[in-house]
């Protein structure tokens, strides 16, 4: 079965230290993936895609992310978290076997600490 | 570019009311856009996706009679909660893509309030 799975629901860091937020998926299809943020009452904004060129993505805000193949992840990092990075995140998926459907992340919340 | 405007940001209604969501891609169109519904400190949950010119695809446990949705427009999806219900509170998000294999790209949602 396909599927993607965000393995902390809440990260704590200190304002000026680097942000991991993971991302692991689940298929023998290629895929197709995504990070976005969600800031409270607002909808999904894109922070970076990964659709099958370089595997280290540049995203807005400073973050990155790189698809590694052989672990199945794609986790979300920046060096230096901001007060502003406080939000929820999601990784989305699209495998190239399902055409439309996207598979969601339960999300992880990002608190970042002053 | 990829807009996708969503509106209203907010409303509240009475029950037994209904209420009609828009969501409008801005600069580019969409052959189909996808209805969200989203609990407080969950992810989002598919409700359907609407096709243009013609019906949409529930997904399984959502109510097609109550979740009315209409794609008439390349660039325009409603969806109308009808004869709402408190239970039927929740935050909506709808998105659309600019093509296959492309990013989704989502409003800012509605939150919907029934009292």
């Amino acid at each position: 079965a396909q599927s993607v799975t965000q393995l902390d629901s809440h990260v704590s860091v200190s304002e000026g230290t680097p942000v991991l937020l993971r991302c692991n998926y689940s298929s023998s299809y290629s895929p197709s993936l995504f990070w976005y943020v969600q800031h409270p009452n607002k909808g999904l904004q894109l922070l970076l895609k990964y659709t099958s060129a370089a595997t280290l993505v540049k995203g807005i805000n400073g973050f990155e992310a790189e698809f590694k193949k052989s672990e199945t992840s794609f986790h979300l990092t920046k060096p230096s978290a901001h007060m502003s990075d406080a939000a929820e995140y999601f990784c989305v998926v699209i495998f190239r076997n399902t055409g439309n459907q996207f598979y969601f992340g339960t999300g992880t919340s990002l608190t970042v600490i002053p | 570019g990829a807009v996708v405007s969503q509106h209203p940001s907010r409303v509240i209604c009475k029950s037994g009311t209904s209420v009609k969501i828009e969501c409008r891609s801005l600069d580019f169109q969409a052959t189909t856009m996808f209805w969200y519904r989203q609990f407080p400190k969950q992810s989002l949950m598919l409700m359907a996706t609407s096709n243009e010119g013609s019906k949409a695809t529930y997904e399984q446990g959502v109510e097609k009679d109550k979740f009315l949705i209409n794609h008439a427009s390349l660039t325009l999806s409603t969806l109308t909660v009808t004869s709402a219900h408190p239970e039927d509170s929740s935050f909506y998000i709808c998105s659309a893509r600019t093509g296959m294999n492309s990013p989704l790209h989502f409003g800012n949602g509605t939150r919907l309030t029934v009292t």
